[in-house]
Parts: C-alpha cells; sequence; structure tokens
C-alpha cells in the first residue's frame, strides 16, 4: 500500500489567497483526520471524518479553514483567504475502525507570505 | 478530562546509551496507548501500541514500552540507541467510546556519536 498521500508537500502564497491541501487516505480506512503542527502548539486536530461524513470540527480555528470528503479516497482542507499564522505543517491521517491506530502522510508545509 | 503529559521536552543522550521516555497520561477507562516518532520533514509513524493483555508491548526499531496502571505511565525504552533514533517522539492516548487520539507535547532526542 502507498499508505497515506498529500499533495502539495510544499506550498507558498501570498496573504489572502486562497490554498488548498489534498489527501488520500489508504485505502479501505474509515477515518480521516487533519492535524495542524506548529512549534508553539504542537500538533492540533482540526476535523475528522467518519466514513466520509465529518464528525467533528471543533479544531478548526476560524470560517476560514474548511474541509470536505466526497468520496472515501479523497479530502481537501480549504484556507481561504490565507494569513501568515496560517504557516505550519499540515498533516493528514487514517485509521480503521477503533481503536485508532492512524496512519500518517508526510504533511503539506504552508508557508504564507 | 482525557491527557497526555510528556514531561522531557528535550533530551541528550550518547550513542549506545539506554534511553526511555516519560509518559503519563489521564484517562477514565482503559486507555489505548500509542508511541509515534516523527524524523525531520516526515509525519509521524507508529512505534507500538498497547491495548491490552501483556504490559510490555514490543514495537519497531528496537523500541518497547510498559503499561503501568497504578502509576498512568506507558514509557518507552530502548536498551542502546543508535544515531538514527534522532527525532521527536510522541505519545498518545484514546479508548472506547473516543474516536480521536490525545498527543502529547513531544520528547525531542537527540543522539551524540
Amino acid at each position: 500500500d502507498a499508505g497515506v498521500i498529500q499533495s502539495p508537500r510544499h506550498e507558498v502564497t501570498e496573504m489572502g489567497q486562497e490554498v488548498t491541501l489534498r489527501c488520500k487516505p489508504i485505502s479501505g480506512h474509515d477515518y480521516l483526520f487533519w492535524y495542524r503542527q506548529t512549534m508553539m502548539r504542537g500538533l492540533e486536530l482540526l476535523i475528522y471524518f467518519n466514513n466520509n461524513v465529518p464528525i467533528d470540527d471543533s479544531g478548526m480555528p476560524e470560517d476560514r479553514f474548511s474541509a470536505k470528503m466526497p468520496n472515501a479516497s479523497f479530502s481537501t482542507l480549504k484556507i481561504q483567504p490565507s494569513e501568515p499564522r496560517d504557516s505550519a505543517v499540515y498533516f493528514c491521517a487514517s485509521s480503521i475502525g477503533i481503536p485508532h491506530e492512524q496512519y500518517f502522510g508526510p504533511g503539506t508545509r504552508l508557508t504564507v507570505t | 478530562a482525557q491527557s497526555v503529559t510528556q514531561p522531557d521536552i528535550h533530551i541528550t543522550v550518547s550513542e549506545g546509551a539506554s534511553l526511555e521516555l516519560r509518559c503519563n497520561y489521564s484517562y477514565g477507562a482503559t486507555p489505548y496507548l500509542f508511541w509515534y516518532v516523527q524524523s525531520p520533514g516526515q509525519g509521524l509513524q507508529l512505534l507500538l501500541k498497547y491495548f491490552s493483555g501483556d504490559t510490555l508491548v514490543q514495537g519497531i526499531k528496537g523500541f518497547e514500552a510498559e503499561f503501568k496502571r497504578s502509576q498512568s505511565s506507558f514509557n518507552l525504552r530502548k536498551p542502546s540507541v543508535h544515531w538514527s533514533d534522532a527525532a521527536e517522539y510522541f505519545c498518545a492516548v484514546g479508548g472506547p467510546g473516543t474516536d480521536k487520539l490525545i498527543f502529547g507535547t513531544g520528547t525531542r532526542l537527540q543522539v551524540f556519536p
């Protein structure tokens, strides 16, 4: 299996621009998680899905952030408009059932200037 | 409330020395416990997990961890550290009735030759 796939690996954008991060979970996994990692705040759970349905988005920092999972093999995290404080590494992880042994993607490093 | 504490932010050891990374958790029921490792620029990789049964669990790369219910701890150990073990290590807790993992703040391991 190819593991969790994220794209792009690096994204540099200007403040105010829309940013879309993409994730392909491991085939057969029914949970998908989006995390953000920064030096200041560590690893934060933003949102997670079960069977393509958003279950908990309480970690999404603002309305500027949105996430979708149109099918079992694809999810997006969108930031519109982006701000410099959104600069971070964004990880996608997937798991199957409970207990949650999560498998992480390589991350997308976002820099907003 | 569920929580994970990793008391050591940064640990330095010499190559060949033994290692113990501390993890304390707070969880209302029987916890599921995990250790992940993150190398620079990479995603988190699962080292080992505890769900039930034998309290000493073996993982990849020669790591092991021991679940001690009386101390609410799940410390990670390795008898002889290699330079390639330099990375950040995260402890996480989950369990029945919750879909999410709670991650600790991480311990950065530095290995001197």
